[in-house]
């Protein structure tokens, strides 16, 4: 089955601690990106990468690293979290430019 | 600067009704424009798209209308069903900006029975 899989999808930290939400992707997709959904404000594309080994900012990139070392994971870092990084994540992949892009399920995110 | 607007955060429509969606944008380097659906503890779903060489994408139940010059589209079901409803969101792109997509806050559709 086609599919994007983010794990975790619940997770609850606390501030500085490092952690990692995996995304993987088994649709040979040569685009991927991150975003948050926060009430109110949609969805914010953190980074994105359209290939292996490229990568770039999307509109709110501040406090997270991503790498793409294969083409199917796109792991996103949170290297010392912070509360305002409390939010509901989303890995999406797509095939190419301007095409539709599949979504995970989400990775409820909550930095105490 | 918010590059792409559904004003309206909500919509109630009756089942066996017309749903119109709304969407404006500000960037006119955008060439692409998309369509979601989000279910809650789900992640959204591609509904429907269409390119800036159109004015008008049908699949289904579902259009997609595009008007350039006024920087508006919109998303129309019909009929609507209860199972329609979820949050909505619309999203454009631009194929200068490789990868980078701007989406709207969400409209969130309720269909009554």
């Amino acid at each position: 089955e086609a599919q994007v899989t983010q794990n975790p999808r619940y997770l609850i930290t606390v501030t500085g601690k490092k952690l990692t939400v995996t995304c993987s992707q088994n649709m040979n997709h040569e685009y991927m990106s991150w975003y948050r959904q926060d009430p109110g404000l949609g969805l914010r594309q953190i980074y994105y990468s359209m290939n292996v080994e490229v990568t770039d900012k999307g509109d709110v990139p501040e406090g997270y690293k991503v790498s793409r070392k294969e083409k199917r994971n796109f792991p996103l870092i949170l290297e010392s979290p912070s509360p305002n990084q409390t939010s509901l994540y989303f890995c999406a992949s797509s095939p190419r430019v301007n095409t539709e892009a599949f979504f995970g399920q989400g990775t409820r995110l909550t930095v105490v | 600067d918010q590059q792409v607007k559904q004003n309206s955060p909500s919509l109630s429509v009756q089942e066996g009704r017309i749903s119109i969606l709304n969407c404006d944008y500000t960037n006119s380097m955008f060439d692409y424009f998309l369509w979601y659906k989000k279910y809650p503890a789900e992640g959204p779903t591609f509904l429907i798209s269409i390119s800036s060489i159109k004015d008008k994408n049908e699949d289904g139940r579902f259009t997609v209308f595009l008007n350039k010059s006024a920087k508006h589209l919109s998303l129309h079901i019909v009929p609507s069903q209860p199972g329609d409803s979820a949050v909505y969101f619309c999203a454009a792109s631009d194929y200068t900006n490789a990868g980078k997509s701007t989406f709207g806050d969400g409209t969130t559709l309720t269909v009554k029975p």
